[in-house]
């Protein structure tokens, strides 16, 4: 059974820093890409960063890029999502994806997501 | 990037089919996906590739694609379905995803 358990998420001040972190199991986690999806409190799905099976190629949103970093650990089967410089913007769910191929496609599974508050 | 253009809300009674359009220039290049999601949940995927429907989706949900625009069709829609239904896609270099704005499927 494909599983993913986000957590670091809480109340953070404004151009604060947090790290998100996403433990995957159930699947050979190196071989798909994986993906961080926000959701505003009563908003759509958005989309915030990608990264390849391989850790080859990573995408941003322009609402993010410069502030976030996506990264893998492939051996520890973990995503993890550094968020400089928060804004109250940035407050929503962050849900971790699985991707159904090596790179950016489709998500065929989604972790029940971690709550970011940016607020002072 | 590319946009990927919803309506905000779809109106149906029981029984009926509800289709919801999604629009974007991509969409002949690309395959576009769907997501159901209710209120507290994470999203689910019934359909992607356009047309196809992952193992556990009930058989009334089916997907199509014409040019610019894919639609979503719900045949015999039932009360559990009420739901809000994104649309996704991808680009080509296959680097970034890209979500619809969402459409409020409501069950009369």
């Amino acid at each position: 059974e494909v599983q993913l358990v986000e957590s670091g998420g809480g109340l953070v001040q404004p151009g604060r820093s947090l790290r998100l972190s996403c433990a995957a199991s159930g699947f050979t986690f190196d071989d798909y890409a994986m993906h961080w999806v926000r959701q505003a409190p009563g908003k759509g799905l958005e989309w915030v960063s990608g990264i390849s099976w391989n850790s080859g190629s990573a995408g941003y949103a322009d609402s993010v890029k410069g502030r976030f970093t996506i990264s893998r650990d492939n051996a520890k089967n973990s995503l993890y999502l550094q968020m400089n410089s928060l804004r109250p913007e940035d407050t929503a769910f962050y849900y971790c994806a699985k991707d159904m191929e090596p790179s950016a496609s489709s998500v065929d599974y989604w972790g029940q997501g971690t709550l970011v508050t940016v607020s002072s | 990037s590319h946009e990927l253009t919803q309506p905000p809300s779809v109106s149906v009674s029981p029984g009926q089919t509800a289709r919801i359009t999604c629009s974007g220039d991509a969409l002949p290049k690309q395959y576009a996906s769907w997501y159901q999601q209710k209120p507290g949940q994470a999203p689910v995927v019934v359909i992607y590739k356009d047309t196809e429907r992952p193992s556990g989706i009930p058989e009334r949900f089916s997907g199509s694609s014409s040019g610019t625009t894919v639609t979503l069709t719900i045949s015999g829609v039932q009360a559990e379905d009420e739901a809000d239904y994104y649309c996704q896609s991808a680009d080509s270099s296959g680097a970034y995803l890209v979500f619809g704005g969402g459409t409020k499927l409501t069950v009369l």
